[in-house]
């Protein structure tokens, strides 16, 4: 059984637009909800992290936005660059244990 | 301050074959973990250890088999590999055992013909 559900799969944006990326969890013991990064031929790099007490957390141009009622949680990528190209997983995690979404590979237009 | 450093990154078995995948950080992390990456499947925690001395399931430990050498080290052995072992395996580190950003290493990329 998938935790944690992402989507879209693939997200082509041009340069300069938003990129959004959702995920949903029906496990109300999550209580940590991280974003990965990742490059081609590199390990997953932690992005940014949100706790479910907070609705929204902003680093740079990097947003998430938490709905707790709704068990649903989405990345948005503002004035999006070529070099944020990469596959996005949203995370889910209870002590000890961090679910994974199955990724989604933003490629972003020049 | 290299991370979480794995070796072999790439490696090829046949069948039937075993190894041994190396991982070591030097952040002075308590909790290590193994996952293995596949297409469309996001990563699947493989095993963990939570602490210098423990180690526990994960969601996929079907086939492996961890040890936690010391804090610095955990290792994931597959006594006999299987095509269906065919992964990127990535080990990853975390400051204490609960809800912390995890660091990643680099990957190994395992094909078993």
């Amino acid at each position: 059984q998938q935790q944690v559900k992402q989507s879209p799969q693939s997200l082509i944006v041009q340069k300069g637009g938003i990129s959004i990326i959702n995920c949903a969890y029906e496990n109300t013991a999550f209580d940590y909800f991280p974003w990965y990064q990742q490059f081609p031929g590199k390990g997953p790099a932690l992005l940014i992290a949100i706790r479910p007490d907070v609705s929204e957390k902003k680093e740079g141009r990097f947003t998430i936005s938490f709905n707790k009622s709704a068990k649903q949680f989405s990345l948005h990528i503002m004035d999006s660059q070529p070099g944020d190209s990469a596959t996005y997983f949203c995370a889910a995690s209870m002590p000890g244990r961090l679910y994974f979404g199955r990724g989604t590979q933003l490629t972003v237009w020049p | 301050n290299a991370g979480v450093t794995q070796t072999p990154k790439f490696q090829v078995l046949k069948t039937g074959q075993s190894m041994t995948l190396q991982c070591a950080q030097d952040m002075n992390h308590n909790s290590m973990y193994w996952y293995r990456q596949d297409p469309g499947m996001g990563l699947r925690l493989i095993y963990y250890s939570a602490s210098e001395g423990t180690t526990d399931k994960g969601e996929v430990p079907n086939g492996y088999n961890v040890s936690r050498l010391n804090k610095r080290e955990f290792s994931l052995r597959l006594e006999s590999a299987a095509p269906s072992q065919t992964s990127v395996y990535f080990c990853a580190s975390s400051e204490e055992w609960g809800n912390y950003g995890y660091t990643f290493g680099s990957g190994t990329r395992l094909t078993v013909v």
